[in-house]
């Protein structure tokens, strides 16, 4: 099972909205709608933003959204603030053997 | 409130075995939705899911690594212990432990704060 894709960075400026994309297979992303999102602050662990596609958990903000169009997985931030300049990564499930999930390779943000 | 912590050795030697472990609260691994996964990340690299285990101990690796991952559980002191044999410097990362959901996709909710280990002679 490869990584799934992601870019390798992305800007925008504070306010902008802005989105990842997550490219995936037919045997992951795009046959369950059970991707996730996650941020890394640099030397902290990750936290969970968005589950199951397009849910967010308790206390993450509206601004961060999810959807999916195929094989493809996007995370939306909207009104960027200076505060989610991190590494964002998506993850899929990809079936009931191993290795039931793969994560992608990260996506450095930037907000200028 | 929920909280894993990753404990374990900071420095291990080539060929050495690490064994990891992490120790969990605010939910219990006796509970059938959810277990705890091992995923690693090398400095500045991405995120490896290694392994993972649930209350029922049903156990999965990853593919690469299967020969050289070990999970298990101790359900009544809460802890999840991962042991890798033959370490080399690229297993040079930051490991963490996660609960993970299963009827969420196995979506990792909480981590631990992760434990570097590094891998050197």
């Amino acid at each position: 099972q490869s990584a799934l894709t992601q870019p390798a960075s992305v800007s925008g400026s504070p306010g902008q909205s802005i989105t990842i994309s997550c490219t995936g297979t037919s045997s992951d992303v795009g046959s369950y709608n059970l991707v996730s999102w996650y941020q890394q602050h640099p030397g902290k662990a990750p936290k969970l933003m968005i589950y199951e596609g397009s849910k967010r958990p308790s206390g993450v903000s509206n601004r961060f959204s999810g959807s999916k169009s195929g094989n493809t997985a996007s995370l939306t931030i909207s009104g960027l603030q200076a505060e989610d300049e991190a590494d964002y990564y998506c993850c899929s499930y990809a079936g009931s053997s191993t290795p039931y999930v793969v994560f992608g390779g990260g996506t450095k943000l930037t907000v200028l | 409130q929920v909280t894993l912590k990753e404990s374990g050795p900071v420095l291990v030697k080539p060929t050495e075995t690490l064994t990891l472990t992490c120790t969990v609260s605010g939910f219990s691994l006796s509970n059938a939705r959810m277990g705890v996964s091992w995923i690693r990340q090398p400095p500045g690299k991405a995120l490896e899911w290694l392994a993972h285990i649930f209350s029922n101990d049903e156990k999965s690796y990853s593919t690469s690594l299967k020969s050289r991952l070990t999970i298990s559980k101790d359900t009544s002191k809460s802890q999840v212990v991962l042991t890798m044999t033959n370490m080399d410097p690229v297993d040079t990362a930051t490991y963490y432990c996660a609960r993970i959901v299963r009827a969420s996709g196995y979506v990792s909710d909480y981590w631990g704060q992760g434990t570097l280990v590094t891998v050197s002679s």
